[in-house]
């Protein structure tokens, strides 16, 4: 199984540029979200979704679009980037709510100038 | 506001040592308590994870110590081996919630050989 699969795994965007960060997975989860990795921050939560069409806004989702038309995809969207969002992302999925296990991509490291 | 408050942000132990990491919470609708571990240019991965209903789990060398009142939960790496150089993060989520993941800022972890 490939699991959790994002690309690309680098970008350079200048500012005001737009991008789609690509996530699929392969184990049937219904649960996928979107973190972004800053240095002595964590992971936060930008998006989640808990099933195919439906989606909501996690911590900080100023700045991004999510769409989830089938189970297997969930894209994040930037409208126009802006040098705060350079960091690096993370796709991740589950089958279940809260206390279940998250699978996480490899990550797209994101670079705005 | 970080609702999971998470020391030291880094930590060096020799081969053979223990090493111990911190986590405090706020949110008192949490009852699920993992800790992933992350290799550089990798996604985080579940490590081992905790319920409050227990004070302690032990897998292998890894083990959770949680105090329910005190709103605290650490890590302890037994024998720690230069294979554990990482980086370790606290979560917590509440079951059965949608909303995904609240992580803390990370441990970056160096066992020294």
């Amino acid at each position: 199984n490939a699991g959790v699969t994002q690309t690309p795994k680098f970008q350079v965007l200048k500012t005001g540029q737009s991008m789609t960060l690509q996530c699929a997975q392969d184990m049937n989860h219904e649960y996928m979200s979107w973190y972004r990795q800053d240095p002595g921050m964590g992971l936060r939560l930008i998006h989640y979704s808990v099933g195919a069409g439906i989606t909501d806004q996690g911590e900080v989702p100023n700045g991004y679009n999510v769409s989830r038309s089938t189970t297997e995809d969930f894209p994040l969207r930037l409208l126009s980037a802006a040098p705060s969002q350079t960091s690096v992302y993370f796709c991740a999925s589950s089958w279940g709510p809260g206390g279940t296990e998250a699978f996480f991509g490899q990550g797209t490291r994101l670079t705005v100038v | 506001q970080q609702q999971v408050k998470q020391s030291p942000q880094s930590l060096i132990v020799q081969k053979g040592g223990i090493s111990i990491i911190n986590c405090a919470y706020e949110n008192t609708a949490f009852d699920y308590f993992p800790w992933y571990q992350q290799f550089p240019g990798k996604g985080p991965a579940l490590l081992i994870a905790i319920r409050p209903d227990v004070s302690e789990k032990k897998e292998g060398r890894f083990t959770i110590s949680f105090n329910k009142s005190a709103k605290q939960f650490s890590l302890h790496i037994m024998d720690s081996q230069p294979g554990d150089s990482a980086t370790y993060f606290c979560a917590a989520i509440s079951s059965g919630s949608a909303r995904q993941l609240t992580f803390g800022s990370g441990t970056q972890l160096t066992v020294l050989p």
